[in-house]
């Protein structure tokens, strides 16, 4: 079945050092979706990425999607004690226009 | 836009009971979904309704998982005969559009003793 893979599964980084976490799909996605999970809270939803190699940003946080649409990329620049959370990739499942597959997630800590 | 609701928020229960959960999404979103997230884990797809119709469910549910969504409003999800295993936050999400940008609840965290 589809698998939807996040690297790293844990990050910590000093406050105003860089993060990256990437994303891959075994299938191909039609879009991929960006959500955070703060500590204790539940995942929100960041931002969608639809077209082959797209590019958004918000603030310090750049997001990628690849040329295949297969994988995609969180960067936050100069993190932030807010920045703390889990961050999910999620693309729509294989066959499926209803489910969406979540990644593992990855644990960001910022240390102050 | 008061978000998709929740409650309860806990439930503690004894391995074999039942017990039910409901979600109000937020009123406009005809699309609600049902997920189930462990720890460590992202969240992993339940059911899906649009508007009052159950459209999908995971394979992996058991049959001792049931929900509903009558009015096409608020929705359940009922555990029979509960298991260990069942320990998990039970998330509800509501969307405008299919499998986009979903709105998440607070979640029910289910422990079974």
């Amino acid at each position: 079945g589809q698998q939807v893979m996040q690297i790293p599964q844990y990050q910590h980084v000093q406050e105003g050092e860089d993060f990256t976490t990437y994303c891959n799909s075994s299938t191909t996605l039609s879009n991929i979706q960006w959500y955070k999970q703060r500590p204790g809270g539940h995942p929100v939803f960041l931002i969608q990425l639809v077209k082959s190699g797209e590019v958004k940003k918000q603030k310090r946080l750049t997001f990628q999607f690849g040329e295949a649409k297969k994988n995609s990329s969180l960067h936050i620049t100069a993190t932030q004690t807010t920045d703390v959370g889990t961050y999910f990739c999620a693309g729509p499942r294989s066959g499926s226009a209803r489910q969406l597959t979540f990644g593992s997630g990855t644990q960001l800590t910022v240390l102050p | 836009d008061t978000g998709v609701s929740q409650n309860p928020r806990h439930k503690i229960t004894k391995r074999g009971q039942n017990v039910t959960f409901r979600c109000d999404p937020i009123s406009e979103h005809n699309r609600l979904y049902w997920y189930r997230q462990t720890l460590g884990q992202g969240p992993e797809f339940l059911t899906y309704f649009q508007n009052e119709a159950q459209l999908e469910k995971s394979r992996l549910l058991s049959d001792r998982f049931s929900a509903e969504r009558p009015k096409g409003s608020f929705s359940t999800l009922e555990i029979q005969r509960t298991e260990q295993g069942d320990s998990a936050m039970y998330l509800c999400a509501s969307s405008l559009t299919p499998v986009e940008k979903l709105f998440f609840g607070s979640g029910t965290q289910l422990s079974v003793l």
